[in-house]
C-alpha cells in the first residue's frame, strides 16, 4: 500500500512571493508521483507527474516539482504566485495498480 | 471534447434513503474510477470499472456499488446513506492502464 503526507496544510503567501509545497511518500514499490490542483467547487486538474526520467518535472502554469528518492519527496515549487493560483493542491501517488492514492491537501492562500 | 461529465451537481438525501450518481467519461476513455472527497480531506479510491466490471475496489463497504454501461458510462450507488456519506463525489476517466486520469467536476451530496 502507498501513503502520501503534504507535511502543510496551509500556506499564506503574497502575490509574486515564490512558494514550496511538500511532499512525502511511502511505498514498498516503486510509484508514479503527481500533484492536482483543486479550484472552489471544482474538480481536480493535473498540475504534472513524474514517471520517469529527469527528475525535475515542468508543469502548467509556472509550476515545477524535484522527485528525490532518497528522500522519498516530491515537493511542488512556483517562482513567482499570483492570486489566481489560490487553491487546494493535492500530492498523489500511483503504482502498478493504476489508482491514485492522495495526500490531506495543502491550502494555499495569495495575498496581494 | 466535454471532458468527464457528472451529473447530478448537487443533491440532498434524507438518511437511509438510496443515491445513484452518474458520470460519462472523456472521449476515447474506456477506464472510469470514482473517489469521495469529505471535507477538508483529499480524494479515496472508492472502485475502478473497465469492460464493465469492477477491477479493483477501495475499502468502502458493500452499500458503495457501481455499475459501467457499454458506453463506458457509469453509475455509482450508495444504499442505506449515512451522515458520514456526504462529500464530494468524484469520477475520474483515463485509457486502460494509463496514468492520466482526467477529472468531472463532481456531486456534491449532502445527506440529512
Amino acid at each position: 500500500a502507498q501513503s502520501v503526507t503534504q507535511l502543510d496544510s496551509q500556506v499564506p503567501v503574497f502575490e509574486e512571493a515564490p512558494v514550496e509545497l511538500r511532499c512525502n511518500y511511502s511505498s514498498s514499490v516503486s510509484v508514479y508521483l503527481f500533484w492536482y490542483v483543486q479550484y472552489p467547487n471544482q474538480g481536480l486538474q493535473l498540475l504534472l507527474k513524474y514517471l520517469s526520467g529527469s527528475t525535475l518535472v515542468k508543469g502548467i502554469n509556472g509550476f515545477e516539482a524535484e522527485f528525490n528518492k532518497s528522500q522519498t519527496s516530491f515537493h511542488l515549487r512556483k517562482p513567482s504566485v499570483h492570486i489566481s493560483d489560490t487553491a487546494e493542491y493535492f500530492c498523489a501517488v500511483m503504482a502498478n495498480d493504476y489508482k491514485l492514492s492522495f495526500g490531506a491537501g495543502t491550502t494555499v492562500t495569495v495575498r496581494a | 471534447d466535454a471532458g468527464v461529465t457528472q451529473s447530478p451537481t448537487h443533491l440532498i438525501k434524507t438518511r437511509g434513503q438510496q443515491v445513484t450518481l452518474r458520470c460519462s467519461p472523456k472521449s476515447g476513455h474506456d477506464t472510469v474510477s470514482w473517489y469521495q472527497q469529505a471535507l477538508g480531506q483529499g480524494p479515496q479510491f472508492i472502485f475502478q470499472y473497465y469492460e464493465e466490471e469492477e477491477r479493483q475496489r477501495g475499502n468502502f463497504p458493500d452499500r458503495f456499488s457501481g455499475h459501467q454501461f457499454p458506453n463506458y458510462s457509469s453509475e455509482l450507488n450508495v444504499n442505506a446513506l449515512l451522515l458520514g456519506d456526504s462529500a464530494l463525489y468524484l469520477c475520474a476517466s483515463s485509457s486502460d492502464r494509463n496514468t492520466e486520469a482526467f477529472f468531472g467536476q463532481g456531486t456534491r451530496l449532502t445527506v440529512v
